[in-house]
């Protein structure tokens, strides 16, 4: 059974930063792209980010370019997301996801997700 | 960035009804689009990918339809564990984005 469970969230000062995780297992971690996808209180998901396979190539939304850092330790099945310098809006809970056609974004199984508060 | 527009922010049915959500994209996206299911506290669940293709463990009762721009989510007979949330989300280009969501209330 594909397993993938985050860390590390919490209440952080404006201009903070955390780093989130996602253990996954039950699938060959190594073998697909992962995802980052917040969600503020009341909204829908939006898309944060994307590695591939060996982390080798990422991709950012614009809201986030230049402050996170998405990557992975194929060794310990865990997915990372460094936040930097973060702002009120970043607040949100945040899932990290498999995609299982290392294509696109089609997330076939999600985190229970991480809160990630933003506030002085 | 490919806007994904929901129309119906939300909806009253009872179960037994056949629910239709639509999804609307702001330029071709072929046939990817995915459907996913929320509940309150929980992450979102993927019911339908690739338009048309149910996922693995997803009751019959759910299909997907449409290509290009325009798209469909079908409940055929609502349950009651069917009250939730509905989001599509384009794969086609990047960054993927998600409609804003239809609610699926009880009447």
């Amino acid at each position: 059974e594909v397993q993938l469970v985050e860390s590390g969230g919490g209440l952080v000062q404006p201009g903070g930063s955390l780093r989130l995780s996602c253990a996954a297992s039950g699938f060959t971690f190594s073998s697909h792209w992962m995802h980052w996808v917040r969600q503020a209180p009341g909204k829908g998901p939006v898309w944060v980010s994307r590695i591939n396979s060996d982390g080798s190539s990422t991709i950012y939304a614009d809201s986030v370019k230049g402050r996170f850092t998405i990557s992975r330790d194929n060794a310990k099945n865990t997915l990372y997301l460094q936040m930097n310098s973060l702002r009120a809006e970043d607040t949100a809970v945040y899932y990290c996801a498999r995609d299982p056609l290392n294509w696109g974004a089609t997330l076939e199984n999600w985190g229970q997700g991480t809160l990630v508060t933003v506030s002085s | 960035d490919i806007q994904m527009t929901q129309s119906t922010s939300s909806l009253s049915a009872s179960v037994g009804d056949r629910v239709t959500i639509t999804c609307r994209a702001s330029q071709s996206i072929s046939n990817y689009l995915n459907w996913y299911q929320q509940k309150p506290g929980k992450a979102p669940k993927l019911l339908i990918y690739a338009a048309s293709s149910l996922q693995s463990g997803v009751p019959s009762r759910f299909s997907g339809s449409g290509s290009g721009t325009d798209f469909t989510l079908t409940i055929s007979s609502l349950q009651p564990e069917d009250f939730a949330t509905y989001y599509c989300q384009q794969s086609y280009s990047t960054p993927p984005t998600f409609g804003g969501g239809t609610k699926v209330e009880i009447k």
